[in-house]
């Protein structure tokens, strides 16, 4: 299976950017996606195909990268955004990476 | 609106079988593939299994093989999860979801439940 490593933790202040990566451990082309997930909430999808944003989401969240680094930024973050983040590949079999917990400070 | 609804989850003990249904709505369920994605508490989340339009084609995790069975009603516009011989290792929030693909971006997940809590103890 291809593995998906994410940093496990940030903590930014409101205004900032950040960018959170997602490493994996063989190419998968722009297969990646996006997904945050507020505490006791469902996942929900920000980021399909490593850089298309999904209908609805604002503009402040945008996806990069291609074959083995990806990156979400979030500029500027707000204090709602405050949530565990998952990048997902299905270029090999369908991996999902730990998650990084952003904290807004 | 898409809405995702998902239920039979419940404590069970190990050995036992469980059945997870989803309630879809607000899309024609009968275009879209379906999948069961789980998170164990305080962990990641986990591809368990996915389901094509008709039903026909179905794929599992390794973990899961000869024991879920993944199924859907296109009349009922509903999902299952049959889940056998049951492990403390299954224990989780599973979650239904839409599957999207293209053949470009691959395969991701569009809509999801609010998730069913399923827990394997003695």
């Amino acid at each position: 299976d291809t593995v998906l490593t994410q940093s496990p933790a940030l903590a930014v202040s409101p205004g900032e950017r950040v960018t959170i990566s997602c490493r994996a451990s063989e190419s998968v082309s722009t297969g990646m996606h996006w997904y945050q997930q507020k505490p006791g909430q469902q996942p929900k999808l920000l980021i399909y195909g490593a850089s298309n944003l999904e209908s609805g989401v604002p503009a402040r969240f945008s996806g990069s990268g291609s074959g083995t680094d990806f990156t979400l930024t979030i500029d500027p973050v707000e204090a709602d955004d405050t949530a565990t983040y998952f990048c997902q590949q299905s270029w090999n079999d369908l991996t999902f990476g730990s998650g990084t917990k952003l904290e807004i400070k | 609106e898409v809405q995702l609804v998902e239920s039979g989850g419940g404590l069970v003990q190990p050995g036992r079988s469980l059945k997870l249904s989803c309630a879809a709505s607000g899309f024609t369920f009968s275009n879209y593939g379906m999948a069961w994605v789980c998170q164990a508490p305080t962990k990641g989340l986990e591809w368990v299994a996915s389901i094509s339009t008709g039903g026909g084609n179905t794929y599992y995790r390794d973990s899961v093989k000869g024991r879920f069975t993944i199924s859907r009603d296109n009349a009922k516009n509903t999902l299952y999860l049959q889940m056998d011989s049951l492990r403390s290792e299954d224990t989780a929030t599973y979650y239904c979801a839409r599957v999207e693909t293209t053949r470009v971006s691959g395969i991701y997940f569009d809509y999801w439940g609010q998730g069913v809590m399923v827990t394997v103890s003695s």
